[in-house]
């Protein structure tokens, strides 16, 4: 059974950048046609889609957030992980990591995710 | 950005009742849509992928249908712990977008 965990600092200063991670268990991040997704959610309101990228390293972000997110897989780790630069009390939220998969017929689904870890923007 | 409306927004209901959440796109997705279950300080859950496929192990009192711009999730028998905030998302084009949630509780 694949699990996914989410790691980072918690609190973060404006303007500064955010690294996160998410551990993988189970399995390798790296097998299968999997892609991997980050999420955000900010308290009480709905979900938003950060970005993916799958095992070959295709990547694609959310163009509300391209020019300050990154994206990437460590393998030798395990691990996805997430940079968001410049940030702003917008993107105080809990930010999942979860797994995507293309069934047989290309239709994409993200069947694990991990528990979240909140990250909160303030001086 | 595909824009993605959900109704009702929130609805009260009881055990054993049959719910209905529907999902609007902006424009058509063919069937690249899934429905999520949320609750309180937890994941999402996969319900339904492809629009009407249900995932491995959910309850069949979940059932997806739509194609195009309308999508509907239906609950038949709501039970206990299906109390929660359902999201439909669509993978039809990028930036993957949800809706704004449907928060289901108990009258």
């Amino acid at each position: 059974q694949v699990l996914v965990q989410e790691s980072g600092p918690g609190l973060v200063k404006p303007s500064q950048t955010l690294f996160l991670t998410c551990s993988v268990s189970g399995g390798s991040i790296s097998s299968g046609t999997y892609s991997w997704n980050w999420v955000r959610q900010p308290a009480g309101k709905g979900l938003e889609w950060i970005g993916r990228v799958y095992t070959s390293g295709s990547l694609n972000y959310n163009p509300s957030l391209k020019s300050r997110v990154t994206i990437s897989l460590d393998t030798s780790n395990n691990q996805l992980s997430l940079k968001l630069s410049s940030l702003t009390a917008a993107d105080t939220a809990v930010y999942f990591c979860a797994r995507g998969k293309d069934d047989e017929n290309y239709y994409y689904y993200m069947d694990v995710w991990g528990k979240g870890t909140t990250v909160t923007v303030s001086s | 950005a595909i824009q993605m409306t959900q109704s009702p927004s929130s609805l009260s209901a009881s055990v054993g009742d049959r719910v209905t959440i529907t999902c609007r796109a902006s424009q058509g997705i063919r069937k690249d849509l899934g429905w999520y279950q949320q609750k309180p300080g937890k994941a999402p859950k996969l319900l339904i992928y492809a629009a009407s496929t249900l995932q491995s192990g959910v309850p069949s009192r979940f059932s997806g249908s739509g194609s195009g711009t309308d999508f509907t999730l239906t609950i038949t028998s709501l039970q206990p712990e299906d109390f929660a905030t359902y999201y439909c998302l669509q993978d039809y084009d990028y930036p993957f977008t949800f809706g704004p949630g449907t928060k289901v509780d108990i009258k």
